[in-house]
């Protein structure tokens, strides 16, 4: 089946810790892009690719970095930087036609404690 | 700048309602992509239906329907005939093409269908 993965569904760290957060996707998808939800808010972008070794920074990239090595891997680092990063966080995917939909992994919850 | 508002942060009707959310966006594009997405309790984001800036035409897919008015900047998602199965948050978006496909998101608006 095509789709996205994240992983972890659930992470804890400790103040202080970076910590890694995953999104594989087999949909043979170009563009690649991460964002933040905050409780009662909207999604906020983070960072995007539209191509391997190429990123961008969103709306709201400090105290985050992202790697594109790969067509399917789009890893996000949520640094020691970030003030306040519990926050559920949601990768996503399109084909980068002009436009095309976004489609949304099953995201990663993130708790700071 | 983009901007999307969903005044509804919050509804609850019981089941079999027809119930109607509502989105109104800002920009200044002539060419822009108007979205709506579903949010279940799992999280995962479901892609509901994609609009371009110049089809007006409203589209109906089953129980669910969509109003685009650009004279008054809105893009409302009705549902027919609710069902606790609709319960989730619901997003709009817009999308403007700037060198890259950004999606502005609103606020969400919770939907609760009682039994």
């Amino acid at each position: 089946d095509g789709g996205i993965t994240q992983s972890p569904k659930y992470l804890f760290r400790k103040e202080g810790q970076n910590v890694t957060l995953s999104c594989e996707q087999n949909l043979n998808h170009d563009a690649m892009y991460w964002y933040r939800q905050d409780p009662g808010q909207g999604l906020r972008l983070i960072y995007y690719s539209q191509i391997v070794n190429d990123f961008q920074k969103g709306d709201i990239a400090e105290g985050y970095s992202v790697s594109r090595e790969k067509k399917e891997s789009f890893p996000l680092t949520v640094t020691s930087a970030q003030k306040n990063p519990t926050a559920f966080y949601l990768c996503a995917s399109s084909i980068q036609l002009d436009p095309d939909t976004q489609y949304f992994g099953p995201g990663t919850r993130l708790t700071v404690l | 700048a983009q901007k999307v508002t969903q005044a509804q942060t919050e509804i609850s009707v019981v089941e079999k309602e027809d119930v109607t959310l509502d989105c109104v966006y800002e920009t200044r594009d002539t060419t822009y992509y108007l979205f709506w997405y579903k949010q279940p309790p799992s999280g995962e984001l479901v892609f509901l239906i994609r609009r371009n800036s110049f089809d007006e035409q409203n589209e109906i897919s089953g129980r669910y329907s969509w109003n685009f008015q650009k004279s008054t900047s809105s893009f409302n998602f009705t549902i027919t005939a609710s069902q606790v199965v609709d319960s989730a948050v619901y997003f709009c978006a817009l999308m403007v093409i700037q060198g890259a496909q950004k999606l502005v998101f609103g606020q969400g608006t919770r939907l609760t269908i009682n039994p």
